[in-house]
């Protein structure tokens, strides 16, 4: 069964350094997406992209962020320059069209 | 504004016995209406889906959720909790856009032998 992969599946990092997340996205979707989970709280929608650009964005996702579809099959996002409230739990997704997301298994970002 | 809640954060029944795991939400439309699950370390999974062919829905393990638009309700059901059905239960309503895909606060459902 085809499924959203997403590396690393935990990641430390320094106060300021820059992270990139990965994933690979279901091969014949056309929508790709980032939301987080910081613990004990919602999950909240950060960016979504389509035909190599961003669609949507909400507040969060300010200019410390990027996204970037590099080769055809990544999804990456980039974090630049990490602050401590940006420790949360990441999860990619990707949908065929509108609707119903398939959810990759997180990325569990620690910024120290 | 569009809202969800999900009006218990945790609900602990006992294997063998009925689960209910309520979702209300505030809209002057109706969206589309899922329930994930996510399984401690694991990543969100679509248990079900409501797409407006039929307002009760069933998903996978035994779960079904009735769409009930006088309530502005989609409360998640299933007759006899297995211990293997412990984990996050998010109700997730979709109002035509990626920013308007809104997660519940999350349910957390304790199964005891």
């Amino acid at each position: 069964e085809p499924e959203v992969t997403q590396t690393p599946s935990h990641q430390v990092t320094q106060m300021g350094q820059e992270v990139i997340l990965r994933c690979v996205p279901i091969s014949n979707h056309l929508y790709f997406y980032w939301y987080r989970q910081i613990l004990g709280q919602k999950v909240e929608f950060l960016v979504s992209f389509y035909n190599n650009e961003i669609s949507e964005k909400s507040e969060i996702f300010d200019d410390q962020f990027s996204v970037e579809r590099p080769d055809g099959s990544n999804f990456t996002l980039k974090i630049r320059s990490t602050k401590l409230e940006d420790s949360a739990m990441y999860f990619c997704a990707s949908s065929e069209l509108t609707g119903e997301l398939f959810f990759g298994e997180g990325s569990r970002l620690t910024v120290l | 504004a569009q809202s969800v809640t999900q009006l218990d954060s945790h609900v602990s029944v006992s294997e063998g016995t009925p689960v209910l795991l309520r979702c209300n939400y505030s809209s002057s439309y109706s969206p589309s209406l899922f329930w994930y699950v996510q399984h401690p370390n694991k990543g969100l999974q679509l248990l079900l889906k409501y797409t407006s062919a039929a307002t009760l829905v069933k998903g996978i393990n035994g779960f079904e959720a009735e769409f009930k638009k006088s309530e502005t309700s989609f409360h998640l059901t299933k007759p006899s909790a297995h211990m293997s059905d412990a984990a996050e239960y998010f109700c997730v309503f979709d109002w035509g856009s990626a920013s308007k895909i809104i997660f519940g606060s999350g349910t957390r459902l304790s199964i005891r032998p």
